[in-house]
């Protein structure tokens, strides 16, 4: 079935840049996501991109998208100890309404 | 910024007893979804609901589950005889249209005893 592939940990130290990475096997996929998942807390969405972008960027969160090899990726730049969480990708296709999500990255920002 | 709540955020039930989860949806939102996360494992979808009745469902959302819409307001879902397979943290999100983003609420953590 389709999938969607996320290093489980990333530690960086504060102020670097964190770079996280996905992979998904659904060619169909429109839309995807990365949401924030804070301890205890619900998921909240990040930032999302189209399949027909290869670029977003908003404030301190780039979104890289190469359709060709279905690689996502989110750059924090400047990371501070608050963007320590579980970040997940997901993906959604443009005929279904269930996004697929990948099992999340444990950010980890050392002072 | 409107927000989709959920209640309760921890349920404790005994197996075989029925639970229900309820979620209020952003208020203009149209499409509604429920999905679960098993403690340690993906986030899995359940179900999506527009237009008062069901959209999509998984092969999880077996005849245990179902979903309604009792008013303008509330989404909920009922596991009818729950299982200790059961127990996971149950997420409600709403959408505007099926290809906006979808928000989720803080989520239900359901324990089966």
């Amino acid at each position: 079935g389709e999938d969607v592939e996320q290093s489980l940990f990333l530690s960086v130290r504060e102020g670097d840049s964190s770079v996280i990475n996905c992979t998904y096997t659904d060619s169909s996929s429109t839309y995807l996501y990365w949401y924030k998942q804070e301890p205890g807390a619900g998921l909240q969405l990040l930032t999302y991109i189209f399949s027909n972008m290869d670029m977003k960027q908003d404030q301190r969160l780039t979104v890289l998208l190469n359709k060709k090899d279905k690689h996502l990726s989110l750059r924090i730049a400047d990371t501070q100890t608050g963007d320590s969480a579980i970040y997940f990708c997901a993906e959604k296709g443009s005929n279904n309404n269930d996004m697929r999500f990948g099992a999340g990255t444990r950010l980890t920002v050392k002072p | 910024e409107p927000e989709v709540t959920q209640t309760p955020s921890h349920q404790v039930t005994q197996m075989g007893q029925e639970v229900i989860l309820r979620c209020v949806p952003i208020s203009n939102h149209l499409y509604f979804y429920w999905y679960r996360q098993i403690l340690g494992q993906k986030v899995e979808f359940l179900v999506s609901f527009y237009n008062n009745e069901i959209s999509e469902k998984s092969e999880i959302f077996d005849d245990q589950f179902s979903v309604e819409r009792p008013d303008g307001s509330n989404f909920t879902l009922k596991i009818r005889s729950t299982k200790l397979e059961d127990s996971a943290m149950y997420f409600c999100a709403s959408s505007g249209d099926g290809n906006q983003p979808q928000h989720f609420g803080d989520g239900t953590r359901l324990s089966i005893l």
